[in-house]
């Protein structure tokens, strides 16, 4: 089946710092692959996607570039702020079958 | 901007009772999503619907769990009875249609005492 392993959290960071989280993945099909931010007490939300090989997703100073023969999607951000502090998931839907399934979180906090 | 909204944002219930979450989706998606989120981990999908059909429920554990989307609309999730184990995130998505982005609610949280 599918599936989505990310880095193990938690995270910490000072502001301005560079980040990277690990995301690789199986599946069955040719997946899309994404990432979500979940806000301290928010629902999850969108940050970006890509939906085939080298595309490079970005969004909010966020990029992330779908590597097949890696089987990877990592997340990475030049200078973090501290209101990037949040939890971040990597997830993949495949043609067909478009539930997500997600992995199982990175919690980042920034420092000032 | 229109949102997925989730009702109640908070429950505790006891052992054994039942409790019931509704979602309400972004007007005209067509697909709605049930999500458990435990904590320390990724969501996982209970149940899909298109529309008022169910075309996913795998991971339902339908003795206890059920899903209802009379009319296409709104949403109802059901447990009966609840187990110290369904202590959760409950989270619905929407979207527009396959292959499209899934919008979530800010969810459901259950605890079960």
């Amino acid at each position: 089946g599918d599936s989505v392993t990310q880095m193990e959290g938690p995270v910490t960071l000072s502001e301005e710092a560079f980040l990277t989280i690990n995301c690789t993945y199986t599946a069955t099909g040719y997946p899309s692959l994404f990432w979500y931010v979940q806000y301290p007490g928010e629902g999850l939300q969108l940050l970006l996607k890509a939906t085939k090989a080298d595309d490079k997703g970005s969004n909010k100073g966020f990029e992330a570039t779908y590597r097949k023969e890696t089987t990877s999607f990592h997340l990475e951000k030049g200078s973090v702020q501290v209101s990037d502090s949040a939890v971040y998931f990597c997830a993949l839907t495949t043609f067909g079958n478009e539930k997500l399934t997600f992995g199982t979180g990175t919690r980042l906090t920034i420092i000032p | 901007e229109a949102e997925v909204a989730q009702s109640p944002r908070y429950k505790i219930t006891e052992k054994s009772q039942a409790v019931a979450f509704w979602c309400d989706p972004i007007s005209g998606h067509a697909t709605l999503y049930w999500y458990r989120q435990i904590l320390g981990q990724g969501p996982e999908l209970l149940v899909q619907f298109q529309d008022e059909s169910v075309v996913d429920d795998s991971q339902l554990p339908k003795d206890r769990f059920s899903a209802e989307r009379l009319k296409g609309v709104d949403s109802t999730l059901k447990i009966q009875p609840a187990e110290l184990g369904d202590s959760a995130m409950y989270l619905c998505a929407s979207s527009a249609w396959v292959n499209t982005e899934a919008f979530f609610g800010q969810g459901t949280r259950l605890t079960v005492v």
